[in-house]
């Protein structure tokens, strides 16, 4: 079965520390993959996806990802944390399809806390 | 450009009654799937809606249906609730075919069954 494990579950990091979240998913296809975000009380945005082409994508707020084939893996990365980045980080992966519709596997979140 | 929306936002019921949560899709959005978020879970694909028909289930019983309407709007009626069904639902919305295969989600309803 497809699944995606997110291993670290809690994370707590002071302000300007890097940060990696990582993201691993089982499926031996071509996937589509993305990092959502849920800040406190509000609903889930997309911060990156990866379709094809350059495996390091870059997204909103200075976020970054590096997909590596090979190690079934699309970690989440940014260099310097700041507190507004408090929130919970979900991968998810999607079985890639020519066209139409699909659906999202996620994982099961991790919880960022930054202190100011 | 109007943003998924949900209603209600948060629900009460009680175990073995029934349950209808309303989606509207992003403006130019034709797909709507629903997942559950349980506590301290990712959310979970229920099942996706295209045109009206089913599109792709999830390992969610029977009693969890839904429907599309031709405005793409959506509904999903869970019966006979289960304390289990505690949860967060989102709903998604996005364009079939688009190339971006991105999903928009909504802010949720909370329901709480007791």
């Amino acid at each position: 079965a497809q699944s995606v494990s997110q291993h670290n579950h809690h994370v707590i990091l002071s302000e300007a520390a890097s940060l990696e979240l990582g993201c691993n998913y089982s499926y031996g296809g071509t996937v589509n993959l993305f990092w959502y975000v849920q800040y406190p009380g509000q609903h889930l945005q997309l911060l990156l996806k990866y379709f094809s082409g350059d495996p390091l994508v870059k997204g909103i707020k200075g976020f970054e990802a590096e997909f590596i084939k090979s190690k079934f893996s699309f970690n989440l990365r940014k260099p310097s944390v700041q507190w507004s980045d408090t929130a919970e980080y979900f991968c998810a992966v999607t079985p890639f399809k020519a066209s139409g519709t699909y659906k999202y596997i996620f994982g099961t979140g991790t919880r960022l806390k930054v202190l100011a | 450009e109007t943003g998924v929306t949900q209603s209600p936002t948060h629900l009460i019921k009680t175990r073995g009654q029934q349950v209808t949560l309303r989606c509207s899709s992003q403006s130019g959005h034709n797909t709507v799937s629903w997942y559950q978020q349980a506590l301290g879970q990712g959310p979970q694909f229920i099942f996706q809606y295209y045109r009206e028909e089913e599109n792709g289930r999830g390992n969610f019983p029977p009693r969890f249906s839904g429907l599309q309407f031709p405005n793409y709007s959506s509904e999903l009626n869970v019966n006979a609730l289960e304390l289990d069904d505690s949860a967060l639902y989102l709903c998604a919305s996005s364009s079939a075919g688009a190339s971006s295969y991105e999903q928009y989600f909504g802010p949720g309803t909370r329901l709480t069954v007791t």
